[in-house]
């Protein structure tokens, strides 16, 4: 079984500032994807950034950028040049590589202040 | 763009009432996905089906959820009876798993929203 621990219930930062959320997992498997999900208040959740366990080069999508530690189990996000369009809870989350199976984390409800 | 349709959007009913919910995936996407999200939580896996097959329902309390995908297209999930703590966001996800190009990303739909009086 997979867990995914999100250690940061709440964070804010300010607009135009750089801010990292934190993720680590716990899995035996060694191939799988690792995901950060965007879920802006009443609105559907989306996909921010995806990252192959293989890949060693971390995936970044603009001001997106991720550190993958895949020793450490550790999956954080960093987001740069913070709008306020980032307000929105972001989850973290596994998929094996075969079946597909997800779990997320709890979330980190981000706030980007004026 | 191609999106994951989901229906109700909103649904409030009696404790020991019946429900269902409807999901239709993106086209071809073999795999669907039904969770469920208590306000302020993530989302956990009620069942996972790969085309008209259940590869995963260990958290689908089965006495009184059930969940079909009977031509491996869409799904409807059905609670009955009710219970105050099922209220909750039941979201449907669906993703193509596999090496092409896409696949293995979850598509959410917006999600039914259940309240249960």
């Amino acid at each position: 079984a997979q867990t995914v621990t999100q250690s940061q219930p709440e964070m804010s930062v300010q607009e135009a500032e750089t801010v990292t959320l934190s993720c680590t997992y716990d899995t035996s498997e060694n191939n799988y994807y690792l995901f950060w999900y965007k879920q802006p208040p009443s609105r559907q959740m989306i996909l921010v950034i995806r990252q192959e366990a293989y890949k060693q080069q971390n995936a970044t999508e603009n001001r997106f950028s991720v550190n993958f530690q895949k020793a450490a189990k550790s999956f954080s996000l960093k987001i740069s040049d913070s709008q306020l369009g980032d307000t929105a809870m972001y989850f973290c989350a596994f998929m094996t590589l075969l079946a597909g199976k997800s779990t997320f984390g709890d979330g980190t409800t981000l706030t980007v202040k004026p | 763009e191609a999106e994951v349709a989901q229906s109700p959007r909103y649904k409030i009913t009696e404790k020991s009432q019946a429900v269902a919910f409807w999901c239709d995936p993106i086209s071809g996407h073999a795999t669907l996905y039904w969770y469920r999200q208590i306000l302020g939580q993530g989302p956990e896996l009620l069942v996972q089906f790969q085309d008209e097959s259940v590869v995963d329902d260990s958290q689908l309390p089965k006495d009184r959820f059930s969940a079909e995908r009977l031509k491996g297209v869409d799904s409807t999930l059905k609670i009955q009876p009710a219970e105050l703590g099922d209220s909750a966001m039941y979201l449907c996800a669906s993703s193509l798993i596999g090496k092409r190009s896409g696949a293995n990303v979850l598509t959410f739909g917006a999600g039914s929203r259940l309240t249960v009086l």
